[in-house]
């Protein structure tokens, strides 16, 4: 049973544009939701965060808004690059304070486009 | 953020064979945990390797197929035994940091003919 779903499975986006990925999740223990940015060859590196405290959180171009109650959260890119080209992996996991496993989303790869 | 290496990059290995893949970190930390990663897929959590106690397996991974050692809070290894080419993956540790943040190392690409 996959437990975090995310879509779509890839995106292409003008230079200038705004990518939105999104992410829904079934298990109410989740307390906590990392993004990651993975380029090809490389391991995924940790982009933005949030706990579901909140219902938004921003960092430069890359915001989280999250959805509590429909247990849904998106990863919004803004002004996209064509650096921004990769592999994007939203995730989730019972954390309770402290790093434990991750239930990774299928991912999305996303084009940017010049 | 903590700066993770892995040994090796890549491999190419013959089936019936064991390869030890080893994850060095530049800090000491508790918890760090080995995932897998097919081709064009997501990312699946192996164990939890906590130092000082036995690693913790997810369902569908067990000890004889893929043991684990963590003799000390900086490094973690993990064997991939008796390989088959359905073992042909990214192999990835990651380690906890901050709280909840978890950092991954580069991955080990390995082959199995």
């Amino acid at each position: 049973q996959q437990q975090v779903k995310q879509s779509p499975q890839s995106l292409i986006v003008q230079k200038g544009g705004i990518s939105i990925i999104n992410c829904a999740y079934e298990n109410t223990a989740f307390d906590y939701f990392p993004w990651y940015q993975q380029f090809p060859g490389k391991g995924p590196a940790l982009l933005i965060a949030i706990r579901p405290d909140v219902s938004e959180k921003k960092e430069g171009r890359f915001t989280i808004s999250f959805n509590k109650s429909a247990k849904q959260f998106s990863l919004h890119i803004m002004d996209s690059q064509p650096g921004d080209s990769a592999t994007y992996f939203c995730a989730a996991s019972i954390a309770a304070g402290t790093a434990s496993k991750l239930t990774f989303g299928t991912g999305t790869r996303l084009q940017v486009t010049l | 953020s903590a700066v993770i290496s892995q040994k090796p990059s890549r491999d190419i290995c013959q089936r019936g064979t064991s390869l030890t893949i080893q994850c060095q970190v530049d800090s000491q930390v508790t918890m760090m945990f080995w995932y897998r990663q097919q081709p064009g897929q997501s990312l699946t959590l192996i164990a939890t390797a906590n130092q000082g106690s036995e690693a913790t397996y997810e369902s569908g991974f067990v000890i004889d197929k893929f043991p684990i050692s963590r003799p000390n809070l900086t490094f973690s290894t993990l064997t991939v035994s008796n390989m088959s080419p359905e073992d042909s993956s990214i192999y990835l540790c990651s380690v906890g940091a901050y709280q909840e943040t978890q950092y991954f190392g580069p991955g080990t690409r390995l082959l199995v003919l």
